[in-house]
């Protein structure tokens, strides 16, 4: 099993571009998440998907759209890119939205915005 | 609101030396879940430990344990005899029954010095 993959790794946008970070996992399970890790600041949620067809906002989703395209993957879109979203991107996946699944986390996306 | 503090943003211990990683939380539930990740340099965010408000008895895995104080609201991780490969940024979680979100503190970063 692969788990959960985020494509791409590295991605580097001018100011006004737009872009979709993809996120799969294998595991089959109903709920994901996107996640931005900034210095000092933790993890904070984006988005996230309790079960496919439903998407909830998190703590900070201004400036950003998410797709549950099935079960498997949940991208996130920048339709217009700013310097304030430099950062680290983690998709996770929890075998449902109950209190107690630990999540799984892809390899991170480093997005740069100059 | 829920809110997770690690106070302690870094720590530089030799090796073999035991170390403690603090965490606190903030939350009105009387239900929650409390979690531990690793990430290591490589970026990944490594799942350690899942603990429930209701179970309070003490956890040893290994040269790792974790004190869960619900009178103090704090889960503190410690690490006996430290080894280089235990070099990373620790990050305390906690997850209350009202909804699907894992509130992230901002990271403890754990260097371990040969």
């Amino acid at each position: 099993n692969a788990g959960v993959t985020q494509t791409p790794k590295f991605q580097v946008l001018k100011t006004g571009q737009s872009m979709t970070l993809q996120c799969a996992q294998d595991m089959n399970h109903n709920s994901m998440y996107w996640y931005r890790q900034d210095p000092g600041m933790g993890l904070r949620l984006i988005y996230y998907s309790a079960s496919e067809g439903t998407t909830d906002k998190g703590e900070v989703p201004n400036g950003y759209n998410v797709s549950r395209l099935n079960k498997r993957e949940f991208s996130l879109r920048l339709e217009s890119a700013a310097p304030s979203q430099t950062s680290v991107y983690f998709c996770a996946s929890s075998e449902s939205g109950t209190l107690k699944g630990e999540q799984y986390f892809g390899p991170g996306t480093r997005l740069t915005v100059t | 609101a829920q809110k997770v503090t690690q106070a302690q943003t870094e720590i530089s211990v030799v090796e073999k030396e035991d170390v403690t990683l603090d965490c606190v939380y903030e939350t009105r539930d009387t239900t929650y879940y409390l979690f531990w990740y690793k990430q290591p340099p490589s970026g990944e965010l490594v799942f350690l430990i899942r603990r429930n408000s209701f179970d309070e008895q003490n956890e040893i895995s290994g040269r790792y344990s974790w004190n869960f104080q619900k009178s103090t609201s704090s889960f503190n991780f410690t690490i006996t005899a430290s080894q280089v490969v235990d070099s990373a940024v620790y990050f305390c979680a906690l997850r209350e029954t009202s909804g699907s979100r894992l509130t992230f503190g901002e990271g403890t970063q754990l260097t371990v010095n040969p």
